[in-house]
């Protein structure tokens, strides 16, 4: 069966740090990928898909960058975050006519 | 604003009664999903419903679509205190889920 892991599960980081969250999915192949950041008591705001190795779609101009090393890993990076970078992020992966099968999520604190 | 917005944003019932959570949505629809998030986990597919459906049943859920109000309702029966958590309805106008639209969320508790 399929799995999707996501780490960290909690970070704080101070302002103006690099921060990197990985996503790995395991039992299925060529999967889409989407990075999402959810705001407390909010609905999920898309950042980042994929649909291949080395293609990456941005949906929200910012401070994050996403890149697909690897058929079934996904990294979300930043090279300095900000205090509105804290959320929760989720990585989640699909194939074409399925539904969406997310990660456990990333608690990010910039303090 | 929101392609989906539930309605209402809380809910708290006592257990073994039936919840029912609604959605609104502005523009044509392909297909509306439910999803189910646990307090500080990642979302869990519920259930979809296409454009062309009306009712859909899975296990205690019913989801019902109306696409002349642009509007769907996701029903609970006989809840259990395992299914309080946030209810997210989202919305695919016809591009796939990389343009699935999240609504805001209804948080559930069931009441032991």
């Amino acid at each position: 069966s399929q799995t999707i892991h996501q780490w960290p599960a909690t970070l704080v980081q101070p302002v103006g740090s690099p921060l990197s969250l990985e996503c790995t999915v395991e039992g299925t192949s060529n999967p889409n990928l989407y990075w999402y950041r959810q705001a407390a008591g909010r609905g999920l705001q898309l950042l980042f898909y994929s649909v291949g190795i080395g293609q990456i779609s941005s949906e929200v101009p910012q401070n994050l960058s996403a890149s697909r090393p690897q058929d079934r890993q996904f990294i979300l990076s930043s090279k300095k975050l900000l205090l509105s970078d804290s959320g929760f992020y989720l990585c989640a992966w699909d194939r074409v006519n399925s539904p969406l099968h997310f990660g456990n999520g990333t608690r990010l604190t910039v303090t | 604003s929101q392609q989906g917005e539930e309605d209402p944003q809380a809910l708290s019932i006592q257990e073994g009664e039936n919840a029912t959570m609604n959605c609104s949505y502005k523009t044509s629809i392909n297909n509306l999903q439910w999803y189910r998030q646990n307090s500080g986990r990642g979302l869990v597919h519920l259930i979809l419903i296409r454009s062309n459906e009306r009712e859909k049943h899975s296990g205690r859920l019913r989801v019902t679509l109306d696409t002349s109000k642009k509007s769907s309702s996701l029903l609970i029966t006989a809840s259990r205190a395992a299914d309080t958590a946030s209810y997210f309805c989202a919305t695919d106008v016809g591009f796939g889920n990389e343009k699935l639209t999240f609504g805001t969320g209804t948080r559930l508790t069931i009441i032991p």
